[in-house]
This record gives structure tokens, sequence and C-alpha cells, in this order.
């Protein structure tokens, strides 16, 4: 079957650095997103990787490595707005996008 | 970046009546659309592939004669809650795939909570 992991919380402090790790399994694979998602909004993208290696874009990364099946998404300097929930998405070989439940960030002052 | 506008942004309705959400693609024609269902605290869950032109492909478990799409043209799809029950009170999104060569990233819309009473 096709199965998306990643935490379910995780807690950080202001200016510090998180890393939120997803693992997938999927019928062919088109790509790894990431989204964030704030509580009662719709999510927006953050992040696409296709081929392996780190996507950098200011504050936020995202890794790929297609073998081990394995994505992470790293946000630096963390700020209080970042409290969000990050949901790590695959797309199949049908480009269906298969979510993970999503990662509830709680950032502490 | 591209955008997706979705409307209306809250509906409260009766039981029994239809709701009618739409979902724009303001800058790009988009072939194929998803929408989208999300209850509290749940993830989202892929209700139906609206591709224009065609009829949708509806995911296990989904009605398709309570949740109409039409996608008429290549800017607009549009999902219809038939005789709304309050189960059927969730936060509705859609999204739009933009392709660029053999990628596609999707862009959502703000979403649609309906509250059936």
């Amino acid at each position: 079957g096709q199965n998306i992991d990643q935490p379910t919380e995780m807690t950080a402090t202001e200016g510090a650095i998180v890393q939120i790790n997803c693992t997938y399994q999927t019928s062919g694979f088109n790509g790894l997103f990431w989204y964030q998602q704030h509580a009662g909004e719709a999510p927006t993208f953050l992040s696409y990787n296709v081929l392996d290696g780190l996507e950098e874009k200011g504050r936020f990364s995202s890794f790929l490595s297609r073998s081990k099946g394995y994505s992470y998404l790293l946000l630096k300097e963390l700020q209080m707005k970042d409290s969000a929930s990050y949901l790590c998405a695959a797309l199949d070989s049908n480009y269906q996008l298969i979510w993970g439940a999503g990662t509830k960030l709680i950032i502490k002052p | 970046g591209a955008v997706v506008s979705q409307h209306p942004s809250w509906v409260i309705c009766k039981s029994g009546t239809s709701v009618k959400i739409e979902c724009r693609s303001l800058d790009f024609q988009a072939t194929t659309m998803f929408w989208y269902r999300q209850f509290p605290k749940q993830s989202l869950m892929l209700m139906a592939t609206s591709n224009e032109g065609s009829k949708a492909t509806y995911e296990q478990g989904v009605e398709k004669d309570k949740f109409l799409i039409n996608h008429a043209s290549l800017t607009l799809s549009t999902l219809t809650v038939t005789s709304a029950h309050p189960e059927d009170s969730s936060f509705y999104i859609c999204s739009a795939r933009f392709l660029e060569g053999d990628t596609g990233e999707l862009f959502f819309g703000e979403g649609s909570r309906l509250t059936v009473l």
C-alpha cells in the first residue's frame, strides 16, 4: 500500500533549527511536496523535490533521497509564526498526492 | 506564483439544501483540479480529481451523486454538495495543478468552510 510517515508533533525554540522527517512508500514516484498549514487555513506550498539532494529557499530547505524513500524539511532561525502543521506529500505514478498526517510544530519563546 | 481562488469562504446552510463551491485558476489553465475535504484535526483527504471536459474521478467511499463536480472550463471547477446534512460540515479545499514540463506544482484555494445546521 501507499504510506507516508512523519512525526505527529515537534517542539522547538525560537531562533533554533528544526528538522522534520518524512518517509514514503508509493506506487511510482513523481516528486515530494512540503506544505505549511496554519490552523483553519488551506495549505501553502513550501517546496517540491523530484531529484536527490537539498533545495534551499531562504530559511527553509528540503532534502530528498529517492533510494531511501526519505525527505526532510529543515527550518532555520525559527520564528513564532512558523508554528503550524507541516504536511509531507508524495506524488505517485498517477500524479495523485499521497498525504502524510502532518507534523504539528510548536515554537516556544 | 499562480493563484487559485475559491468561493465562498464560509457557508452556513440548512439541512437538505444544496451548496455550490467554485474553484478558479486565475492566471493559468488547469486541466486537472483536485477537491479535498478536511475534518478537524485530520489530514486532507482527496475526494475527487476533476478533469476538464470529462467526468470526475472519485475516491473510494465518496458518493458521486452527493458531491457533484463539474469542470466545464480550463479555469473553473465546481463542487456541489447536494442535500447537505450536518455530517457534511467540513473544510473543503480545491487545488489546481500548474504543469511545467513533466512536473506539476499544486496551488490551493483558500478553502470553504461548510456548516450544515
